[in-house]
């Protein structure tokens, strides 16, 4: 069974900095482009950042452009998100997701951990 | 780049069809199917119900089935049922630096 584990959230000065991770098992985490979604308290879905199986390519939301950082262990089963110079809008749960396959399919998340709530505040 | 558009709510009784609609633009929706819709019912994770605009995930009923004309696509449900109630974001690959975007949700009401 696929599970996804994140964990790192908590509350955070504005222009501080946060690492959230998120912990796979039951799959084969370097098969898989992985991917971080967002979602603000009462709020829709925001795709946050994108990397590739290798880790060899990443991508991110402008909003968060230069601030967030997307990496990956493969040997660990592990994804990282370094969160710099928050902002207040950054509050959110953010979820890891699993994309359904490789090439076209990596724009389909098929398994989502729980998320964990970060919180930009003074 | 804005997010695509979802009517905030629909609402339909047992039985019932309904459709939700997402609308894009040529840069998104209209030139690509890699729409997807996802289901999140109230205090759960977003779940993967239709993919490339009208596939079904396994273990998805075939109630749900997805469509696309244009720069909109829809998804329908048929049958509906009381679990079916939840929010529905569509999402699609947009060949904008912002790579992927999804709509605002729309909340279904089954009554």
């Amino acid at each position: 069974e696929v599970q996804l584990l994140e964990s790192g959230g908590g509350l955070v000065q504005p222009g501080g900095s946060l690492r959230l991770s998120c912990a796979a098992s039951g799959f084969t985490l370097g098969n898989y482009a992985m991917t971080w979604v967002r979602q603000a308290p009462g709020k829709g879905l925001e795709w946050v950042s994108d990397i590739s199986e290798s880790g060899g390519s990443t991508y991110y939301a402008d909003s968060v452009k230069g601030r967030f950082i997307i990496s990956r262990d493969n040997s660990k089963n592990t994804l990282d998100l370094q969160m710099n110079s928050l902002r207040a809008e950054d509050t959110a749960v953010y979820y890891c997701a699993k994309s359904l396959g490789g090439g076209i399919y990596k724009y389909y998340f098929d398994s989502w951990g729980q998320g964990t709530l970060v919180t930009v505040s003074s | 780049q804005s997010a695509l558009t979802q009517p905030p709510s629909v609402s339909g009784s047992p039985g019932q069809s309904v459709t939700i609609s997402c609308t894009g633009t040529s840069s998104d929706v209209g030139s690509y199917n890699r729409v997807s819709w996802y289901q999140q019912p109230p205090g759960t994770t977003p779940k993967l119900m239709i993919y490339e605009v009208s596939n079904r995930p396994s273990g998805v009923p075939d109630r749900f089935s997805g469509s696309k004309s244009g720069n909109t696509a829809s998804l329908t449900i048929s049958g509906l049922q009381a679990e079916d109630e939840a929010d529905y974001y569509c999402s699609s690959y947009t060949r904008s630096s912002t790579y992927v975007l999804f709509g605002g949700g729309t909340k279904l009401t089954v009554l």
